[in-house]
């Protein structure tokens, strides 16, 4: 069985860097898995922000950006704010048609 | 605008079935795979089930396979999931999402919540 793994939580102070890694426990994560990254506040459908490792779904501020960091995909908040405080998620495309989510990150801003 | 709508959620035991409607508007149906996603209360996202735009494959989580079935009606820009035999652990809010670009979900309902309970 596949297992995606994220850190369950993190904090960053307003203003701040935080990253968020998507890690395979089998392997290592690359382009090939198509990494997507969600966001998600409590009672609220998910909403893309990041799809195909790096490209940013349309309307999602700047401030958010995916890439390969070593084995792993990742997504970085550069200067965070408050209403960044959410669950993110990441989503790799194993294959034939196949998708995997990681367990989830609860970012906290303070 | 792109929406799609979940309905059919509820209240059922344990052993009994249920199907779930994904209404789709705002874009051409029949040009997108769709995929069913489901939240435990309290819990993370899990991808359950995705079809391909004319319904020819179909794809399940382990936890689906063998008793969940996915359909979509391209006439009626709807797709389906019916749940049989389910389990107190089926209980969660299941979404619909559009398949786009890149292997993401680009567009989600707000889901409909399904509890198994006896």
């Amino acid at each position: 069985q596949t297992v995606v793994t994220q850190e369950p939580s993190l904090s960053v102070s307003p203003g701040g860097t935080v990253t968020i890694t998507c890690g395979l426990t089998s392997a290592s994560v690359s382009t090939a898995y198509y990494p997507s990254w969600y966001q998600q506040t409590p009672g609220q459908a998910p909403r893309t922000l990041i799809y195909d490792t790096r490209t940013r779904s349309s309307g999602v501020p700047h401030r958010f950006s995916g890439s390969i960091l070593g084995d792993k995909a990742a997504l970085t908040i550069t200067g965070a704010q408050a209403d960044d405080e959410s669950d993110y998620y990441c989503v790799l495309y194993l294959n034939s048609g196949i998708s995997v989510f990681g367990g989830g990150t609860k970012l906290t801003v303070l | 605008e792109v929406q799609v709508l979940e309905s059919g959620g509820g209240l059922v035991q344990p052993g009994e079935s249920l199907r779930l409607s994904c209404g789709a508007s705002g874009f051409s149906f029949s040009d997108y795979a769709m995929t069913w996603v489901r939240q435990a209360p309290g819990k993370g996202l899990e991808w359950v089930s995705s079809i391909s735009p004319y319904g020819t494959s179909t794809y399940y989580a382990d936890s689906a396979k063998g008793r969940f079935t996915i359909s979509r009606d391209n006439f009626k820009n709807t797709m389906y999931l019916q749940m049989n035999s389910l389990r107190v652990e089926d209980t969660a809010i299941y979404f619909c999402a559009k398949d786009g670009k890149g292997y993401q979900f680009d567009q989600w309902g707000q889901g409909t919540l399904v509890t198994v309970s006896s």
